[in-house]
């Protein structure tokens, strides 16, 4: 069975850019999260959606957004890009939100660089 | 608020010898707490995670972790160390609903022949 699948895999973008990242979860699991890892940190949450509701979002400007599909699938925007979101975007799948529903799946993640 | 503090940005250890990673917690509600492994350009694994029950953990790859609500603490410990173990480890903490996850800064091992 296929992973959480990640595109694009590395992109580069200058300032005042806008991106889009795009995650698909492993078959059947209905919630999707977004984190940043930027390098030599851990990764810090963005995002969670389930059911296509937005069910959490971290210490991030309104210049991220994201939104779930009815397949499931999800798309992490961002716009006006600095220098400071350069970062690997790490997109991850569970059955539903909650450390009890089951695994955390983690995609291979995003490389974003912002020259 | 949560938060996670691992001690030692790097760890050097010697194939066969034991693998300690320190992880202290800070949660104002009862933690759900996560080792994850990442391998060079790849996501992260989950090692093993503590929600309820039984304190100690088992998780895969020989790995296990003790949780120690008195000392706020969730070391990640394998008795011998193989060459494949060398990744960076990130420990974790949620809360109940576990609508995010609180990362701490990660552990880089190093595992010497």
């Amino acid at each position: 069975d296929a992973g959480v699948t990640q595109s694009p895999t590395h992109l580069i973008k200058t300032r005042g850019q806008h991106v889009t990242l795009r995650c698909s979860p492993i078959s059947g699991h209905k919630s999707v999260s977004w984190y940043q890892q930027v390098l030599g940190q851990g990764p810090q949450f963005i995002f969670q959606y389930y059911e296509k509701e937005e069910r959490g979002r971290g210490n991030f400007p309104d210049r991220f957004s994201a939104r779930q599909f009815p397949n499931y699938s999800s798309e992490l925007n961002v716009n006006a890009l600095l220098l400071g979101d350069s970062a690997l975007y790490l997109c991850a799948s569970s059955l539903a939100p909650g450390p009890n529903t089951g695994e955390l799946f983690f995609g291979e993640g995003s490389r974003l660089t912002v020259l | 608020a949560q938060s996670v503090t691992q001690l030692g940005s790097h760890v050097s250890v010697s194939e066969g010898a034991l693998v300690l990673l320190r992880c202290n917690y800070s949660s104002s509600v009862p933690p759900y707490l996560f080792w994850y492994v990442q391998y060079p350009n790849q996501g992260l694994q989950l090692l093993l995670k503590y929600t309820t029950g039984a304190t100690l953990v088992k998780g895969i790859n020989g790995f296990e972790a003790e949780f120690k609500k008195s000392e706020t603490s969730f070391h990640l410990t394998k008795p011998s160390a193989h060459m494949s173990d060398a990744a960076e480890y990130f420990c974790a903490v949620s809360g109940a609903a576990g609508n995010k996850l609180t990362f701490g800064g990660g552990t880089r091992v190093l595992v010497k022949p």
